[in-house]
């Protein structure tokens, strides 16, 4: 079936520009993740969203950063007067359950010149 | 200190021989991990996943975990070119706990 689908694949833009990410995750997956890897850095927790719960917004950097999640399914990451140190490839990932693996998108390649 | 740490290598292995990768974690009460594999350029895919202290096998790979120390490693035998990637240890908290946190992943070259 289809997988978890990000875009743009690429997307560069000019410092101070706002720029949306999106996540199209699996159909049927309840939690959707947001993560950012940066060069030569591990996966950074940015978002979780669970169904209809209150997401957990512990790991956005900033407050340019915001997400939103509309009718528990596709998601947008908002980043906005983009800065040099955004630019990372971000991640979505999504799952049925918590016993269940994430399943990554190919990412979003951010670069902010 | 980083919750989970790895060797970011490069690690080189000849074909045939095994790679040993070791990941470290901070939170004594971590209870589930993970081995991620990541080519070039695409998104990182579950591999591994190991609960229990002692080795887990399937098929090339085989996962080490050693709660005491804090330990969690990956054997790949008989390496083959095509296991050249980044692989991602990965550990969650607690049972319920929906966050996972990464490392910053080892890259592994298999040479031909």
């Amino acid at each position: 079936g289809a997988g978890v689908s990000q875009s743009p694949s690429n997307k560069v833009t000019e410092k101070g520009k706002d720029v949306e990410l999106r996540c199209d995750p699996i159909s049927g997956h309840t939690a959707l993740y947001w993560y950012r890897q940066s060069l030569g850095q591990g996966l950074e927790f940015l978002i979780y969203f669970q169904g209809n719960s209150a997401p957990d917004k512990s790991g956005l950097p900033s407050d340019r950063f915001s997400a939103e999640r509309t009718g528990g399914s596709v998601s947008t990451l908002t980043i906005q007067r983009t800065q040099q140190e955004d630019s990372a490839v971000y991640l979505c990932a999504s799952r049925p359950d918590l016993n269940s693996p994430l399943h990554f998108g190919n990412g979003t390649r951010l670069t902010v010149t | 200190q980083k919750e989970v740490e790895q060797n970011s290598g490069p690690l080189s292995v000849p074909e045939g021989a095994i790679a040993s990768l070791n990941c470290t974690y901070s939170d004594r009460v971590s209870q589930s991990f993970f081995w991620y594999r990541q080519y070039s350029g695409k998104s990182p895919e579950l591999i591994m996943s190991i609960y229990s202290n002692g080795d887990k096998e399937d098929g090339r790979f085989t996962a080490q975990l050693n709660k005491a120390s804090q330990y969690v490693s990956l054997l790949i035998r008989d390496s083959q070119p095509s296991d050249s990637a980044t692989y991602l240890c990965a550990v969650k908290a607690r049972s319920n706990d929906y966050k996972l946190s990464f490392g910053a992943g080892t890259t592994v070259t298999v040479r031909a």
